[in-house]
């Protein structure tokens, strides 16, 4: 059971926007940064988005990443078939002294 | 040039000791902090430990009551993970990853921007 929730699952379809959140606690997302991560089947994640929105180079700008208070939402746009991956939110949390990963979202491009 | 390369990864007995080793190259390994993160069968990923570039700061998972050691030395570009008390849930694919900060606290430990292939670990008897 993660300190951080996500939903199990998300769908879309090619095109369209899909919204993916995350919610946490003041003890986490309410007080640092938080940051995505995508898994395809079978690789290693890939750091998305770091410090609630900033995209690493290489990182398309359709995918995007939000903070207010204890959620974080990550939009991916212009949804891709190869946007089908496991998403996972990430943050420092004060209490547990350690990062703390979401429990991850599968996204399916129906 | 595969930038951290992950190994020492074993079918080991429960109760076994064991040590994986994350090699680095293609950049200045002593300016980064680095995290173990594993992922059982089926699961979502779980951080275990973080250690700072100096190595003089590391956090570490309370969950795993003391049964995991994190260090690294920087004359050699490679950072460890020694477990104890190896159990049947400690299963898994074991991953280093490369922060973008220092990692002297929250600040400075920022994501996780490279990772490495992953090294497996099966205990069982």
């Amino acid at each position: 059971q993660s300190v951080l929730t996500q939903p199990p699952s998300a769908s879309g379809t090619p095109g369209q926007r899909v919204t993916i959140s995350c919610s946490g606690t003041s003890s986490n997302i309410g007080d640092n940064f938080v940051s995505w991560y995508q898994q395809v089947s079978g690789t290693a994640p890939r750091l998305l988005i770091f410090s609630n929105n900033l995209r690493p180079s290489g990182v398309p700008d359709r995918f995007s990443g939000s903070k207010s208070a204890t959620s974080a939402s990550l939009t991916i746009s212009g949804l891709r078939s190869e946007d089908e991956a496991d998403y996972y939110c990430a943050t420092w949390d004060d209490g547990l002294s350690g990062w703390v990963f979401g429990g991850g979202t599968k996204l399916t491009v129906l | 040039q595969v930038p951290l390369v992950e190994s020492g990864g074993d079918v080991v007995q429960p109760g076994k000791s064991l040590r994986l080793s994350c090699a680095a190259s293609g950049f200045t390994f002593s300016q980064y902090a680095f995290h173990w993160v594993r992922q059982a069968p089926g699961k979502g990923l779980e951080w275990l430990a973080v250690i700072s570039y100096d190595g003089s700061r590391k956090y570490e998972a309370g969950f795993l009551n003391g049964r995991l050691s994190v260090s690294r030395d920087n004359s050699k570009n490679e950072m460890y993970l020694q477990m104890t008390g190896l159990r049947h849930d400690d299963s898994a694919v074991y991953y280093c990853a490369r922060d973008r900060g220092l990692g002297m606290g929250p600040p400075s430990i920022v994501g996780l921007e490279v990772w490495g292939r992953g090294t497996t670990v099966v205990v069982s008897s």
